[in-house]
């Protein structure tokens, strides 16, 4: 089936160790982005995609980093620089333009 | 892009319609009206989306006023599996796509 995978659904670290977060998407999809949701919170983004070797920063890019090798994946890599790391992680991808985005069903993160 | 301003909460009754506002008073002419919706703990899910004219889906209804300063999304006969967060966006066209923000959004809660 189609869609947009993230894993592993729960995901726990211990404070001051990188912890890197998958989001494969098989929907053909150019554009891909991460968005961090906290308890009764809405989404905000951390990193976007719209082509392959490229991305910019969103409004929370602080302690998070990205890769874009491939056309399927969107990596996101949060760091021991990142202060409140547990959180609800979403990945999204898209067509170009004024299309739907798609959501995967998340990681949640807790850092202890 | 436009801010928009929804009700932090909304109540209804199953069966009926579900009217949910959105105030995006400073939208320009090239942006679009997009909502989503998120049920709890899983990613958000495209509802529907409108530059001017009224749209409708298997899901929703978008209602845009004239002035295009606000819109309304209908859910014609709301069930409990309605409730969620609604998200209202407004997206510009060109090379802004790919920031695709969100909002605090709407709780709906659908009631028996």
């Amino acid at each position: 089936d189609g869609g947009i995978t993230q894993s592993p659904k729960y995901l726990f670290r211990k404070e001051g160790q990188n912890v890197t977060l998958s989001c494969e998407q098989n929907l053909n999809h150019d554009a891909m982005y991460w968005y961090r949701q906290d308890p009764g919170q809405g989404l905000r983004l951390i990193y976007y995609s719209q082509i392959v070797n490229d991305f910019q920063k969103g409004d929370i890019a602080e302690g998070y980093s990205v890769s874009r090798e491939k056309k399927e994946s969107f990596p996101l890599t949060v760091t021991s620089a990142q202060k409140n790391p547990t959180a609800f992680y979403l990945c999204a991808s898209s067509w170009q333009g004024l299309t739907e985005a798609f959501f995967g069903q998340g990681t949640r993160l807790t850092v202890v | 892009d436009a801010k928009t301003t929804q009700p932090t909460s909304m109540d209804c009754a199953e069966g009926r319609a579900a009217n949910l506002p959105c105030n995006h008073s400073t939208i320009s002419g090239n942006e679009y009206v997009y909502w989503y919706r998120q049920i709890h703990s899983q990613g958000p899910q495209y509802i529907i989306h409108g530059l001017k004219n009224n749209e409708t889906n298997e899901m929703a209804s978008l209602i845009i006023t004239e002035d295009r300063k606000s819109s309304t999304l209908i859910l014609p006969h709301a069930t409990l599996r309605d409730t969620a967060v609604y998200y209202c966006i407004v997206l510009a066209g060109g090379t802004s796509y790919g920031k695709l923000t969100f909002g605090q959004g709407t709780i709906l809660t659908v009631h028996p």
